[in-house]
């Protein structure tokens, strides 16, 4: 069974820019979690979905932060514009219907200059 | 807020020693899990307890959590180089998102 799948693996942008990331959550799993993890700290939950729709986005900087799920499979993370405090590794996460059991990706390391 | 604080932050021991690590909050959890998490890669997890006083074991890892479901330990015994990496845990109570803590960096010198 293939795991989540995240691209790019790295990214390096200069402060103020654009960036985006992608992730494919495992075949069949309807929820799908974006994870920031600053280095030295655990992860911090930025946005949950339950198939196409919004769960829980209580920790994302809406002014600059922005997901989506459209068909309800694959996501896309972007910041736009991104700030230094932004560099950190960004996971994707997913789970099947009802369970605390979650899958991650390898994750996107994001370094902001 | 619930709040997970692991200790040590670091900890650095030869191969074949016994370890323990902690984690501990003042909230009340229904379940906690533990996570290992290697450089470049994603947490992948370990083991989910759901019952106050709960063991686990894992080939030479056991998990425990609390009684009053509050903190939880993972004891590894004869550390090898492949245990080696950040040890996360993680609590989960009702439909709240799931709180990590800032997890223990272990290394396994051989």
């Amino acid at each position: 069974e293939a795991g989540v799948a995240q691209s790019p693996r790295y990214k390096i942008i200069e402060k103020r820019q654009s960036v985006a990331f992608w992730c494919n959550p495992i075949s069949g799993h309807a929820t799908l979690y974006w994870y920031q993890q600053i280095l030295g700290q655990g992860p911090k939950l930025l946005i949950q979905f339950q198939n196409n729709g919004v769960v829980d986005d209580s920790q994302l900087p809406k002014d600059r932060f922005s997901a989506e799920r459209l068909k309800g499979v694959d996501s896309t993370l972007k910041i736009q514009p991104a700030k230094l405090e932004d560099s950190a590794v960004y996971l994707c996460a997913s789970s099947p219907w009802n369970t605390d059991t979650q899958y991650f990706g390898p994750g996107t390391r994001l370094t902001v200059l | 807020t619930q709040l997970l604080e692991q200790s040590p932050q670091f900890l650095s021991i030869q191969e074949g020693e016994n370890l323990t690590v902690y984690c501990n909050s003042s909230s009340v959890f229904s379940s906690l899990q533990w996570y290992r998490q290697e450089p470049g890669e994603g947490p992948v997890l370990l083991v989910t307890v759901v019952t106050g006083g709960e063991v686990k074991k894992l080939k030479r890892l056991t998990f425990q959590f609390g009684d009053a479901r509050k903190d939880s330990s993972l004891h590894i015994t004869a550390a090898q180089p492949g245990d080696t990496g950040l040890y996360l845990c993680a609590g989960a109570e009702g439909n709240t998102p799931l709180v990590f803590g800032k997890g223990t960096r272990l290394s396994v010198i051989a």
